[in-house]
């Protein structure tokens, strides 16, 4: 069974632009969460989807955003990107109704922002 | 807010020794907490799921146990080898179907 696949792998981008991301879970998983890994700050949680639905959402602001198809592939966009959304964005899938676990994650996008 | 701890930061060992990771969390209404390594560069990689129902979970030479009550989780590795160097996270789901991640502690086996 193939793993979670997130798309790129690496990412430059100037401030100001806007970015997507995408990852594909694994074939029969409906739950995708999305975290920005930094040195800084660890792992911290951006949303989660469920079935097309935003089902959990983490404390960053509106810039960050995504959404989910019916095949279970999401993407997450990043809008007026700011030097410090530099980071390791990683993309998890679960196959669990009422809870997310257990994860399984994808290599990431490594975005820098200069 | 859940906040969770992994102490120690950073551990170096000599190949073969036994270790322990330690996990503490401050909200004890956990769903389940998982185990993950990260090798540089690198997603994370599953290592143990333990239900909150649960005290342990074994796998090879890695064992997980779980006390909710207390609020903590260790991570056990057997017999250690090179191979096993990586950052080290401990997770928490709590119910409201969130992961809370620890910062990691990174493991360097020396062969």
């Amino acid at each position: 069974k193939a793993g979670v696949t997130q798309t790129p792998r690496y990412l430059i981008k100037t401030r100001g632009q806007q970015v997507t991301l995408s990852c594909s879970p694994i074939s029969g998983h409906r739950s995708v969460s999305w975290y920005q890994q930094t040195p800084g700050q660890g792992l911290q949680f951006l949303f989660e989807y469920f079935s097309e639905t935003q089902r959990n959402k983490g404390n960053f602001p509106g810039r960050f955003s995504g959404r989910q198809f019916s095949n279970s592939r999401s993407e997450m966009n990043v809008s007026t990107l700011e030097l410090g959304d530099s980071a390791l964005y990683l993309c998890a899938s679960s196959s669990r109704d009422r809870s997310q676990g257990p994860l399984h994650f994808g290599n990431g996008t490594r975005l820098t922002v200069t | 807010k859940q906040e969770v701890t992994q102490i120690p930061a950073a551990l170096s060992v000599p190949e073969g020794e036994n270790l322990v990771l330690n996990c503490s969390f401050t909200d004890s209404a956990i769903y389940n907490l998982q185990w993950f390594r990260q090798d540089p560069g690198k997603g994370l990689t599953s290592l143990l799921l333990i239900q909150s129902s649960q005290r342990e979970q074994t796998s090879g030479r890695l064992n997980a146990s779980l006390d909710k009550s207390s609020g903590r989780s260790t991570l056990y590795i057997a017999a250690s080898q090179p191979g096993d160097s990586a950052t080290y996270l401990c997770a928490v789901q709590n119910t409201g179907n969130q992961f809370y991640f620890g910062t990691g502690t990174s493991l360097t086996v020396i062969p």
